[in-house]
């Protein structure tokens, strides 16, 4: 069975300062990775997905993240943040078979709050 | 695309009461997933449909936990009876089949007194 640890679970930056919000899954077999974005009393919405390809995937609102298969890590970034990403992040996996797409295991998410 | 729409918005229940949640999904979308999302422990599967029929039932707590889809444009999670530890954010999604990106309604908060 998969899982995914966030590793933090609130991350304070200031307007225009980078950020990496990490997450670490496990799993025995190949997966697809993903990244969704949870505004307040909002449902949740897709920033990206790892499927296959390039390890570096881009996403909405200036978002990127990088699958590193050595380290089981899917860790997500933003050179510069703004107030309006003030939200709360969930990192996801998936197996990799056919009739995986109903298992997605979302980790328990990570809070980022941007600061003028 | 109106998006996976779901009611209501906002639920207060007395404990032991028949509670009602509804769901559209996008059309044309295969897959339906009810999601409960609570501080403790965080968004959990409830149990998820394709082409209308239930898939996996798992996660659903316990007896007192129903889900129908009649249709590919409705679906109803129920429970009954509702206790105060019922009370979460229940999110359903929808996806189309091969695409794995979930797109998310914006949830029904329950609150069971």
């Amino acid at each position: 069975a998969q899982s995914v640890t966030q590793l933090d679970s609130q991350v304070p930056v200031f307007e225009e300062a980078p950020v990496e919000l990490r997450c670490n899954y496990s799993s025995s077999v190949s997966v697809y990775l993903f990244w969704y974005v949870q505004y307040p009393n909002q449902g949740l919405q897709l920033l990206l997905k790892y499927l296959s390809g390039s390890t570096l995937v881009k996403g909405i609102n200036g978002f990127e993240a990088e699958f590193n298969k050595s380290q089981t890590s899917f860790h997500l970034r933003k050179p510069s943040v703004h107030i309006s990403d003030t939200a709360e992040y969930f990192c996801a996996v998936s197996d990799r078979y056919p009739g995986s797409q109903g298992n997605l295991i979302f980790g328990k998410g990570t809070k980022l709050s941007v600061k003028p | 695309d109106a998006g996976v729409i779901q009611s209501p918005r906002h639920e207060v229940t007395e404990m032991g009461q028949e509670v009602t949640l509804r769901c559209k999904p996008i059309s044309g979308h295969d897959y339906l997933f009810w999601y409960r999302q609570t501080m403790m422990r965080g968004l959990e599967l409830l149990i998820y449909f394709n082409n209308n029929v239930p898939i996996d039932d798992s996660g659903m707590p316990e007896d007192r936990f129903s889900a129908k889809m009649p249709n590919a444009s409705f679906s109803t999670l129920k429970i009954q009876p509702s206790e105060p530890r019922d009370s979460a954010v229940y999110f359903c999604a929808s996806s189309p089949q091969g695409n794995y990106g979930y797109t998310f309604g914006s949830g029904t908060r329950l609150t069971v007194v």
